[in-house]
């Protein structure tokens, strides 16, 4: 099984460009969630969803957009890109009860 | 407010010593704790987490709630060893969602 898979793996863009950033899974799995890695600050939360059809806000939701049509995809928008979304994003996925996070390789974005 | 601080941006040790790594929370109910690693060019991926109560690759992590912490040890650090280590929080109320409030994260650095 190929788990998660994002794509791209690396995108430059410049300041006020939109992309979608692509995430799919291939493990059923019902709990869908986008984060950003930034030196020294970890990981934080996007936006998360819990099935097709709901999504919800995270810690850091703002300048991003998503939509969860099929349990398989969950699409992380950048609509007008800022520098400050230059940033390591990674798509994650898990079944109830806590289970472990399935994390994605990362798509790497660099905003100039 | 619900936090995880990891105090150590980078630990360096030698092979063969002792290793910790700490982490600390901030929680008001009773919490929900993880440890992820992320090794050169692979995908983050959980190491341990509290209520397991198990050791992987010789690590252990006790949640002590009197102080607060989840520190990661081991006694003999290998080379292989070395990599990106995560502390993880459930998010109050969200135990079957996946939502996950993470540390700074800590570098380990083993040298030979």
């Amino acid at each position: 099984n190929a788990g998660v898979t994002q794509t791209p793996k690396f995108q430059v863009l410049k300041t006020g460009q939109s992309m979608t950033l692509q995430c799919a899974q291939d493990m059923n799995h019902e709990y869908m969630s986008w984060y950003r890695q930034d030196p020294g600050m970890g990981l934080r939360l996007i936006h998360y969803s819990v099935g097709a059809g709901i999504t919800d806000q995270g810690e850091v939701p703002n300048g991003y957009n998503v939509s969860r049509s099929t349990t398989e995809d969950f699409p992380l928008r950048l609509l007008s890109a800022a520098p400050s979304q230059t940033s390591v994003y990674f798509c994650a996925s898990t079944t109830p009860g806590n289970s472990p996070l399935h994390f994605g390789n990362g798509t790497r974005l660099t905003v100039t | 407010a619900q936090r995880v601080t990891q105090p150590e941006k980078l630990l360096s040790v030698f092979k063969g010593a002792p290793v910790e790594l700490k982490c600390n929370y901030s929680y008001s109910g009773s919490p929900e704790l993880f440890w992820y690693v992320q090794y050169s060019r692979q995908r983050l991926q959980l190491l341990l987490r509290h209520i397991s109560r198990e050791s992987i690759k010789g690590f252990t992590a006790d949640l002590n709630k009197g102080e607060t912490s989840f520190h990661l040890k081991k006694p003999f650090a290998q080379e292989e060893d070395s990599a990106m280590y995560y502390c993880a929080l459930s998010y109050y109320g969200s135990s079957n969602t996946g939502k996950l409030i993470f540390g700074q994260g800590t570098t380990l650095q083993v040298k030979p």
